[in-house]
This record gives structure tokens, sequence and C-alpha cells, in this order.
């Protein structure tokens, strides 16, 4: 089952503009995970945000968290041609086991950037 | 920069044949996982492995996958008999840490399976 849901399902922008993608999710957490996966390819983790976190950099990347509303936004700024991609959010499923739990992805955002 | 190996990139099979995928995780990598990503869908888990024990298998289709690691390292997905639905792309992922979600996982490029 699907615990995050990303919003929109499809963004298409301008080279230069910012991009920003929208994660709700169902149950409490532990943390957040936001992977990018390039058409055809296997995922690529972006960014990590604890549920203490509110706010986390990386390079071009903004992600915030808002435990009270169960939701999670990534904003890329001066967005790039090389940002097309589909962009997930992922977070604590189930427990596995031996202190491990799922992670558990939303069908994603699909990032077209026109250069 | 260290990566996961995966193989075959692609596969095309007939219904009710066999098939194999293999993926050899990061070095030192003790936690290895197994995804089915249907298209326009997330990845969702199949089968994680900590060392060669399997941790968690519960939503493995254990009537026709199979999965294995046997000496902690490499590891094989078996399908048998293949079906339609099966038609996916199978990721595989590792991690240092056990904790699953608790830790970024390290994807593969994945095997892009048609099942005819």
């Amino acid at each position: 089952s699907q615990q995050g849901e990303e919003d929109p399902q499809a963004l298409s922008i301008q080279e230069g503009e910012n991009a920003t993608m929208n994660c709700s999710y169902k149950t409490s957490i532990n943390n957040l995970q936001w992977y990018r996966q390039n058409s055809g390819r296997g995922l690529v983790h972006l960014i990590l945000i604890r549920s203490n976190e509110r706010e986390k950099h990386s390079g071009r990347l903004r992600v915030t968290l808002d435990t009270s509303k169960k939701s999670s936004s990534l904003l890329i700024t001066a967005s790039r041609a090389a940002d097309t991609a589909s962009y997930f959010c992922a977070t604590d499923g189930s427990y596995s086991g031996a202190g491990s739990y799922q992670l558990t992805f939303g069908k994603g955002t699909k990032l077209s950037v026109i250069p | 920069e260290a990566e996961v190996a995966q193989s075959p990139r692609y596969k095309i099979t007939e219904k009710s044949q066999a098939v194999a995928f293999w993926c050899d995780p990061i070095s030192g990598h003790a936690t290895l996982y197994w995804y089915r990503q249907i298209l326009g869908q997330g990845p969702e888990l199949l089968v994680q492995f900590q060392d060669e024990s399997v941790v968690d298998d519960s939503q493995l289709p254990k009537d026709r996958f199979s999965a294995e690691r046997l000496k902690g390292v490499d590891s094989t997905l078996k399908i048998q008999p293949a079906e339609l639905g099966d038609s996916a792309m199978y990721l595989c992922a590792s991690s240092p840490d056990a904790g699953g979600a608790l830790y970024e996982q390290y994807f593969g490029p994945g095997t892009r399976l048609t099942v005819t």
C-alpha cells in the first residue's frame, strides 16, 4: 500500500523557474525521504528529513516537513533541463522486523523542465 | 563511486517461463532490498535481506517468486512461472545499515521485464 501521495502528478516549467512538489502521508513517521528517477533508470536519493526537523537544504533543493499536517514539500530552485525526472517521496511503512521499517513510496511527480 | 550492479538490464520472456535477476550491492552493505515498480507507480518492496537472512518478505508472492542471498553478498530474484502481470521494473537497493526506511538506500539501474 502507498503511504505518501505526491502532488501534482505532472509539472512542466521553463528552465530557470522554481519547481515545487508536495507530498502528503497518512500515519506518523520517523523520517521522510525524497528520491529522483530519470526515465527508465534507478532511483537516486536526494534528501532525508527526520520527524523532528522542519526544513533541510541541499544545493538547489529545499525540503520542508510539517508533521502536524502530515505533509512535505520539495523545492528545486533555478531549474535546469537535467532536472527533468520523476520525484518520489518515501516514508516509513510497516515494521519489517529486526529494527527495520519498510520504505513506502508515493506515485511520484513527473517534472519536465523545458530549455 | 561505488554502485549497485544489476543484470540483465532488459529481459523479455514468454508467459510460464522462468526468469532470474541478479544484484550485486555496494561492497560492505549488509542490507539488500528487491523492489518491483509498475509503470507510473512508485517502487514496492518485495523482500529485504540483512546479510544472508530474510528480514521481510511479506509482500513477495511466494507461490512464484523466490529470492536468495546465500553468502550475504550478491542476490538472485527468480520468478517461475512468469505471468503477464509480472511485467515491471525490478529494482535492487542496498544500505550499510539495518533499519530500512530509517536510512538512505542506494538503488541499482533496474531490470525491465516484459512478459509476452
